[in-house]
C-alpha cells in the first residue's frame, strides 16, 4: 500500500522568494516519486520524477526535489518564485519500476504575490 | 514530446443521458491508458486502467456499468458516462504511458449534468 501526504493545501510566496512544497510518502516497496503541476482547467504536466537514481532530481521550470528515505520525504523547491508558477502542485507515488498506477496527494495550491 | 488529447473539454448534459469522452495519444501508441476523476479542490482518483484490446480494470468502488471504457485502438480510449446524474458532474482526466515511468496527461474534460 502507498500513500502521499502534502502538507499545506495552500502556500503563498512573494515573487522572487523561495518555493517549498512539502510531500511525505508511505510505501511498502521502494517508491518512484513524481511532482506534477496543474494549471486551471488543464491536465497535469510532469515537473520531475525520482526513479531510484540520483536523490536530487532537477525538473523543468527551475524546480528540483530531493528524495530523503530517512524522512520519507520528497519536497519540491525552487529558489526564486515567478508569477507563472502559480498553480496546483501534486505529489504522486508509484510502487516502483513498471507501475503506472499513481497515488496522488491532495495537492498544494501555490499563489505568488507580486 | 508526447501529446494526449481529450475531447470534449467541456460538456453539459441533461440528467439521464449518456456522454462519451475521448482520449487520444497523438504521436505515440498507448497500449495502456488511465482514467481519473477529480472533484473540486481535491486530488485525482484513479477510476480504471484501460488496456487496448481487452477489458478495462476498474478500481474498487467504481461502477463499471456506469463508466464504460473502450480501448479499441492503440491511440484511442473512450469513457462513456451512462445515464448521467448530477453527482457524476466532475473533471475527468485521462493519461497514457508515453515512456519509461512516464505518463502524459490529457487536458481534462469537465462534465456538468443538469
Amino acid at each position: 500500500a502507498q500513500s502521499v501526504t502534502q502538507l499545506g493545501s495552500h502556500v503563498s510566496v512573494s515573487e522572487g522568494a523561495l518555493v517549498l512544497l512539502r510531500c511525505n510518502y508511505s510505501s511498502s516497496v521502494p517508491p518512484y516519486l513524481f511532482w506534477y503541476v496543474q494549471y486551471p482547467n488543464q491536465g497535469l504536466q510532469l515537473l520531475l520524477k525520482y526513479t531510484s537514481a540520483a536523490t536530487l532530481v532537477k525538473g523543468i521550470n527551475g524546480f528540483e526535489a530531493e528524495f530523503k528515505k530517512s524522512e520519507t520525504s520528497f519536497h519540491l523547491t525552487k529558489p526564486s518564485a515567478h508569477m507563472s508558477d502559480a498553480a496546483e502542485y501534486f505529489c504522486a507515488v508509484a510502487p516502483g519500476a513498471g507501475s503506472y498506477q499513481l497515488t496522488f496527494g491532495k495537492g498544494t495550491k501555490l499563489s505568488v504575490i507580486p | 514530446g508526447a501529446v494526449v488529447s481529450q475531447h470534449p473539454s467541456r460538456v453539459i448534459c441533461k440528467s439521464g443521458t449518456s456522454v462519451k469522452i475521448e482520449c487520444r495519444s497523438l504521436d505515440f501508441q498507448a497500449t495502456t491508458m488511465f482514467w481519473y476523476r477529480q472533484f473540486p479542490k481535491q486530488s485525482l482518483m484513479l477510476m480504471a486502467t484501460s488496456n487496448e484490446g481487452s477489458k478495462a480494470t476498474y478500481e474498487q468502488g467504481v461502477e463499471k456499468d456506469k463508466f464504460l471504457i473502450n480501448h479499441a485502438s492503440l491511440t484511442l480510449s473512450t469513457l462513456t458516462v451512462t445515464s448521467a446524474h448530477p453527482e457524476d458532474s466532475s473533471f475527468y482526466i485521462c493519461s497514457a504511458r508515453s515512456g519509461a515511468n512516464v505518463l502524459t496527461f490529457g487536458a481534462g474534460s469537465r462534465l456538468t449534468v443538469l
